[in-house]
């Protein structure tokens, strides 16, 4: 079945340090992959998205390259702030062709220190 | 536009006593969802719906019931809570086909004793 899987988190970092989130995907076809994140005591918000390989998503400072041939999805940031304390969670949809339902890894907690 | 909203934010239940979450949308989307979240477990989807009227079974559906008589409400029930119900529970709302973003409600916190 499909599947995504996160880097084991939790992930500790000064401000104004270089983030990386490894994310891995399985899945048959060709899915779109998101980049969601949750702010302590809030639902989750979409942060960046890519549907087709070598699409690059960005939003905040953030990126992720969707690439199929390492069927990969890593988020990074190159200087990141107190703000961006969260849980990230990498996900995929779209297949089956057209199916709805996102697959989630299972969440990487940031936190970064002033 | 409020998106998506959920009631009741909090709640604690008694193993064996019932209850019934509240999801509401406002942006005229068909696909509704339910989703818990536990530890270190990511989201599961529970049930989802594909427009009014219909409903579907998710990745992890057994003791919950689902119903969508309007299109912009979801509703998950709890028939007898059991503690392993004990989780926080999202909503979230999809335009439908073609497009794959979701909107996440808020969350339930539900713990079950």
């Amino acid at each position: 079945g499909n599947s995504v899987t996160q880097m084991e988190g939790p992930v500790t970092l000064s401000e104004e340090a270089f983030l990386t989130i490894n994310c891995t995907y399985t899945a048959t076809g060709y899915p779109s992959l998101f980049w969601y994140v949750q702010y302590p005591g809030e639902g989750l918000q979409l942060l960046l998205k890519a549907t087709k390989a070598d699409d690059k998503g960005s939003n905040k400072g953030f990126e992720a390259t969707y690439r199929k041939e390492t069927t990969s999805f890593h988020l990074e940031k190159g200087s990141v702030q107190v703000s961006d304390s969260a849980v990230y969670f990498c996900a995929l949809s779209g297949v089956p062709q057209g199916a709805q339902k996102l697959v989630f890894g299972q969440g990487t907690r940031l936190t970064i220190n002033p | 536009n409020a998106g998506v909203t959920q009631t009741p934010k909090f709640r604690v239940l008694k193993t064996g006593q019932s209850m019934t979450l509240l999801c509401a949308q406002d942006m005229n989307h068909e696909y509704m969802y339910w989703y818990r979240q536990d530890p270190g477990m990511g989201l599961r989807l529970i049930h989802y719906s594909v427009g009014e009227g219909t409903t579907a079974k998710g990745e992890v559906p057994d003791g919950y019931n689902v119903s969508r008589l309007k299109k912009q409400n979801f509703l998950l029930g709890l028939e007898s809570a059991a503690p392993s119900q004990t989780s926080v529970y999202f909503c979230a709302s999809s335009r439908g086909s073609g497009t794959y973003e979701q909107y996440f409600g808020p969350g339930t916190r539900l713990t079950v004793t």
